[in-house]
């Protein structure tokens, strides 16, 4: 089975902080997302990464940033946490070839910022 | 960019009925429309995809039905049980290929009334 996997389940960070989420996939996937997911908005893509230090922008990249130095992880950078940046973060990962875009995901990071 | 439309919000449903959620999609260009189920404290999981070259997909009680001229899905559930209970995500993915990130709905959730 794939297992995507995250660092942390909850965490709570001051607004200012420095935050790091990070996502592991045991699967050997090229591609890896970062999802935030807000009550009423659905999910929304944050970041994706077709390939070791490659990264493109999704729908809604600002006050994010990423980092892909392994293929097999994918982080999440908040530089500076705002309230607004409270959410569940879902990371997934999908392979690039053999026709299937199905993407397994983590069961997300819970992130309050106070 | 992709815009995906999904509705109802919430559906409750008698067990042992059916349930039927509808999502439209704006971009003639989008070829791969999957659903995801998310139950409580899990990520969003695959149950169903369906391609644009296919008009109807079943698999056992689920089934996924895409009309490409008026760029519209929806996803049956037939016969329903206390562990359909969850939120339905439908999604929408360009011709771009796997690589790029999917364009979700905002989510029904499903109540399976006993």
């Amino acid at each position: 089975d794939v297992k995507v996997t995250q660092s942390s389940r909850y965490l709570v960070k001051r607004t200012g902080e420095k935050v790091f989420l990070e996502c592991v996939q045991d699967m050997d996937h090229e591609n890896m997302f970062w999802y935030r997911q807000d009550p009423g908005l659905g999910l929304r893509l944050i970041y994706f990464s077709y390939d070791v230090k490659m990264k493109e922008k999704g729908d809604i990249p600002e006050g994010y940033s990423v980092s892909r130095e392994k293929k097999e992880r994918f982080s999440l950078i908040l530089e500076s946490a705002s309230t607004n940046q409270t959410s569940m973060y879902l990371c997934a990962s999908s392979p690039l070839a053999g026709g299937s875009y199905e993407q397994y995901f983590g069961p997300g990071t819970r992130l309050t910022v106070t | 960019g992709e815009n995906v439309e999904q509705h109802p919000s919430t559906l409750s449903v008698q067990e042992g009925d059916s349930a039927v959620i509808k999502c439209t999609y704006s971009d003639s260009a989008s070829n791969y429309f999957p659903w995801y189920k998310q139950e409580l404290g899990k990520g969003p999981q695959l149950i169903i995809d369906i391609r644009s070259n296919v008009g109807e997909k079943k698999d056992q009680r689920i089934a996924v039905t895409l009309n490409k001229t008026a760029k519209h899905f929806s996803l049956h559930i037939t016969e329903t049980q206390p562990e359909d209970s969850a939120v339905y995500f439908c999604a929408a993915l360009e011709s771009g290929g796997g690589a790029d990130g999917l364009t979700f709905g905002k989510g029904t959730h499903l109540i399976i009334q006993p």
